[in-house]
């Protein structure tokens, strides 16, 4: 079955560090990607995707990730965090040609110090 | 442009009482999408549906859940006889006609079974 992981539950960083939040995909063929972030008592925005070709994908607010398909993975970066940045990040698929039935990791929780 | 908007944002409900949560997709979006986002848990998903019709809803419990999408109006999303384990934030999210795999969420509607 397909499946998702972000094997970091909750991440700490200092203000102005750089930041990779990771995410791993169970899925036979080359799914569609997407991270999304999730403020407190807010809904999902889309950060990036990722459907084919360049396997580093720009997203907003400073948010890059690389598909790489040996590892099956979809990596969240980020140079420089900043305060507002503190969110909650979840990694996911589409695995039924892009009708929008997504698979969600767990989350990643990251907390962004002064 | 309105994004997608649900309410109640907040409801309580006892057990056996029936709850609605209600979604009204973004201008020009026909395609609509409810998640479950259950306490420490990533958004699983629930129904996908269009006007008028029930695309997929293989993520929806088998008993007193249901979902509509009718022609004039919110989509409506109806557990019946709530038990405390539908204690959730319930998410819609919305996509236009030409699907370009990115959703449109809104803020969550979360409900609570006391």
């Amino acid at each position: 079955a397909q499946s998702v992981t972000q094997p970091d539950i909750h991440i700490t960083v200092s203000e102005g560090a750089s930041l990779e939040l990771r995410c791993n995909y169970s899925y036979g063929a080359t799914p569609y990607l997407f991270w999304y972030v999730q403020s407190p008592g807010q809904g999902l925005q889309l950060l990036l995707k990722y459907f084919s070709g360049d396997t580093l994908v720009q997203g907003i607010k400073g948010f890059e990730a690389e598909f790489k398909r040996s590892q099956s993975s979809f990596n969240l970066r980020k140079p420089s965090v900043h305060w507002s940045d503190a969110a909650e990040y979840f990694c996911a698929v589409d695995t039924s040609s892009n009708t929008g039935k997504l698979i969600f990791g767990q989350g990643t929780t990251l907390q962004v110090k002064p | 442009n309105a994004g997608v908007m649900q309410n109640p944002r907040h409801l309580v409900r006892r057990r056996g009482q029936e709850a609605r949560l209600r979604c009204s997709p973004m201008k020009g979006h026909s395609h609509v999408y409810w998640y479950r986002q259950l306490p420490e848990e990533g958004l699983k998903f629930m129904v996908y549906l269009q006007k008028e019709n029930i695309i997929d809803e293989s993520g929806m419990p088998k008993e007193r859940f249901s979902a509509e999408f009718p022609k004039e109006g919110p989509s409506i999303l109806r557990i019946q006889q709530v038990v405390r384990g539908d204690s959730a934030a319930y998410f819609c999210a919305s996509s236009p006609l030409s699907n370009t795999g990115e959703l449109f969420f809104g803020e969550g509607s979360r409900l609570t079974v006391l």
